[in-house]
């Protein structure tokens, strides 16, 4: 069985501070994405990771995927309340049935 | 691009009675489509997935004959849930896959048996 698991699960900081997410597994992905929830909506993906190694950047959020493709991080720079949500790291398993493994999750909230 | 919707995004139903869920890709064709459960403040949770044309892949634990899953076509996939008792309550999502790794999620439906 392949696991993902995500830390921290809960998060609450203050507006400016920065903060990072792990996701890590035993298991090799082909490939794996970053989502970003709100309540009472669907995920949003924020960026897919492909390579080992490959860091990509969207404004104050950086991803980086681990050189053996099992782990995975998230860096939120200055957060700002509007960085509050559920954030979720999927690995797409081998093959091509397109299923994705879900990390628990990590709900934060970014106090002004 | 990548839009993905649900229909409805709220029911409620009583007990015993059935509710259909629509999940369409708005501008691309989605060859497969997954549907999810979550509960609150949890992550998404693997219930099938729907292939355009066959039959439905259902992960372990979930009752086929209770979630009805069909995908007639590249752009629909329905999900319903048979004889709904409370416990069936939650926000169900589905999401098409466009590329070879990528997903995208619908809204979600909120559906609550009483």
């Amino acid at each position: 069985t392949q696991l993902l698991e995500q830390s921290p699960q809960f998060l609450s900081i203050q507006e400016g501070e920065n903060l990072t997410v792990y996701c890590n597994s035993s298991s090799v992905f082909s490939s794996l994405q970053w989502y970003r929830q709100e309540p009472g909506e669907g995920p949003v993906l924020l960026v897919t990771v492909v390579t080992g190694g490959e860091v990509k950047k969207l404004k104050r959020l950086t991803f980086q995927f681990g050189d053996a493709r099992k782990d995975s991080s998230l860096h939120i720079t200055a957060a700002q309340p509007g960085d509050t949500g559920l954030y979720l790291c999927a690995g797409a398993i081998a093959g091509n049935t397109g299923k994705l493994i879900f990390g628990q999750g990590t709900t934060l909230q970014v106090k002004p | 691009g990548a839009v993905v919707s649900q229909h409805p995004s709220w029911v409620i139903c009583k007990s015993g009675t059935s509710v259909k869920i629509e999940c369409r890709s708005l501008d691309f064709q989605a060859t497969t489509m997954f549907w999810y459960r979550q509960f609150p403040k949890q992550s998404l949770m693997l219930m099938a997935t729907s292939n355009e044309g066959s039959k439905a892949t259902y992960e372990q634990g979930v009752e086929k004959d209770k979630f009805l899953i069909n995908h007639a076509s590249l752009t629909l996939s329905t999900l319903t849930v048979t004889s709904a008792h409370p416990e069936d309550s939650s926000f169900y999502i589905c999401s098409a896959r466009e590329q070879a790794y990528e997903q995208y999620f619908g809204p979600g439906t909120r559906l609550t048996v009483t």
